[in-house]
């Protein structure tokens, strides 16, 4: 069966720090990646999806990045933290752009 | 642009109660509705898909329902028990697989 990871289950980083979170999908091969994140009073967002190694699409303009080194390996990044930046980050796979998508445990943030 | 609202914000029923959660969406050329529900603090559980050319997918106490012409989806839950205490959120598919999510009914069964 197929299993999602993310870690941290929890981070506390000062305003200005570097962030990388991380995200592995097992016991699928070339799957479709997604990174939400969850804000306190908002609903869910779309960060940035993947369709493969290397492919990166962003839906909004923001301080992060994502990165696939690796068919079943999903990093969001940040070179900066902000405030604003805090939130409930959900990694998501999905075997195709219009199946249904598996969510991972999440990382809650917290920017100081 | 995609807008998806979600109907109550909140709901308290007592158990056994068949109970009905709406969302409505903006824009009719989503490519599928998905359904899922958010334990506090966790990440969330996938309950039901609709792909576009479909009108219900069932599974269970759970029966969910899309009329795109409308923009409506409705979560139908039968004889609803405690442990389907929740927040519930619905969301639209764009081709990209790019969902696009209501804030949540937060749904409170009482015993």
């Amino acid at each position: 069966s197929q299993t999602i990871h993310q870690w941290p289950a929890t981070l506390v980083q000062p305003v200005g720090s570097p962030l990388s979170l991380e995200c592995t999908v097992e016991g699928t091969s070339n799957p479709n990646l997604y990174w939400y994140r969850q804000a306190a009073g908002r609903g869910l967002q779309l960060l940035f999806y993947s369709v493969g190694i290397g492919q990166i699409s962003s839906e909004v303009p923001q301080n992060l990045s994502a990165s696939r080194p690796q068919d079943r390996q999903f990093i969001l990044s940040s070179k900066k933290l902000l405030l604003s930046d805090s939130g409930f980050y959900l990694c998501a796979w999905s075997k195709g752009p219009r199946q249904t998508q598996y969510f991972g445990p999440g990382t809650r943030l917290l920017v100081l | 642009k995609q807008e998806v609202t979600q109907i109550p914000a909140a709901l308290s029923v007592p158990e056994g109660e068949n109970l009905v959660l709406n969302c409505s969406f903006t824009d009719s050329a989503i490519y599928n509705l998905q359904w899922f529900r958010q334990d506090p603090g966790k990440g969330l559980t996938s309950l039901l898909l609709i792909q576009s050319s479909q009108r219900e997918q069932t599974s269970g106490r759970l029966n969910a329902s899309l009329d795109k012409s409308s923009g409506r989806s409705t979560l139908y839950i039968a004889a609803s028990q405690p442990g389907d205490s929740a927040t519930y959120l619905c969301a639209g598919g764009g081709s990209q697989g790019n969902l696009i999510f209501g804030k949540g009914t937060k749904l409170s069964v009482k015993p």
